[in-house]
């Protein structure tokens, strides 16, 4: 099976920079995805990382160690908009399908 | 990319009713996802939609309950039977690509 863990609910200045951990345990490793989900909404694609080191894309990276078993997503010059569900979900047990963390709530305040 | 039309987007439906939810994909794929996510909670996958065999359910979800239709490479409905409270929900299909996944608006259900 898979398990993946990651902080229930974080909360973060406008303009400064957050960092959202998630561990996960699988087997078939086939990838690590990040998506943002906002209330009401479907998830939204944010990065995908399937070789170790560090995926930016603008305001937004993205961190894996596979040996680890650790990801992270770093969120800079924080926005309100930002304010959203963070879900970390793997591939893995040899096929395509997707399995989600909890999902971690970020609060931007002022 | 894919785009995914999923419907209907909302529905209040009465105990012990079935309800259809079709999903449609611009493009044709191997392997349409439907998840399920429970108010505050995050996405859990009932069953992988397989075209030409039958879905492939996850651990605590069965056909008699979830019944997946996939009769081509570009549709898939779920239906959700004999429907109670705690079916009330957001449904959602999903396609895989190499390095994303994709996903309909989601279907909100409401079981009074």
């Amino acid at each position: 099976g898979q398990n993946i863990d990651q902080p229930t609910e974080m909360t973060a200045t406008e303009g400064a920079i957050v960092q959202i951990n998630c561990t996960y345990q699988t087997s078939g490793f086939n990838g690590l995805f990040w998506y943002q989900q906002h209330a009401g909404e479907a998830p939204t694609f944010l990065s995908y990382n399937v070789l170790d080191g560090l995926e930016e894309k603008g305001r937004f990276s993205s961190f894996l160690s596979r040996s680890k078993g650790y990801s992270y997503l770093l969120l800079k010059e924080l926005q309100m908009k930002d304010s959203a569900s963070y879900l970390c979900a793997v591939a893995g047990g040899g096929g395509n399908k997707l399995t989600f963390g909890t999902g971690t709530q970020l609060k931007v305040e002022l | 990319s894919a785009v995914i039309s999923q419907k209907p987007s909302r529905d209040i439906c009465q105990r012990g009713t079935s309800l259809t939810i079709q999903c449609q994909v611009d493009s044709q794929v191997t392997m349409m996802f439907w998840y399920r996510q429970q108010p505050g909670q995050s996405l859990t996958l009932i069953a992988t939609a397989n075209q030409g065999s039958e879905a492939t359910y996850e651990s605590g979800f069965v056909i008699d309950k979830f019944p997946i239709s996939r009769p081509n490479l570009t549709f898939s409905t779920l239906t959700v039977s004999n429907m109670s409270p705690e079916d009330s929900s957001i449904y959602l299909c999903s396609v895989r690509d190499t390095n994303e996944a994709f996903f309909g608006q989601g279907t909100r259900l409401t079981v009074v």
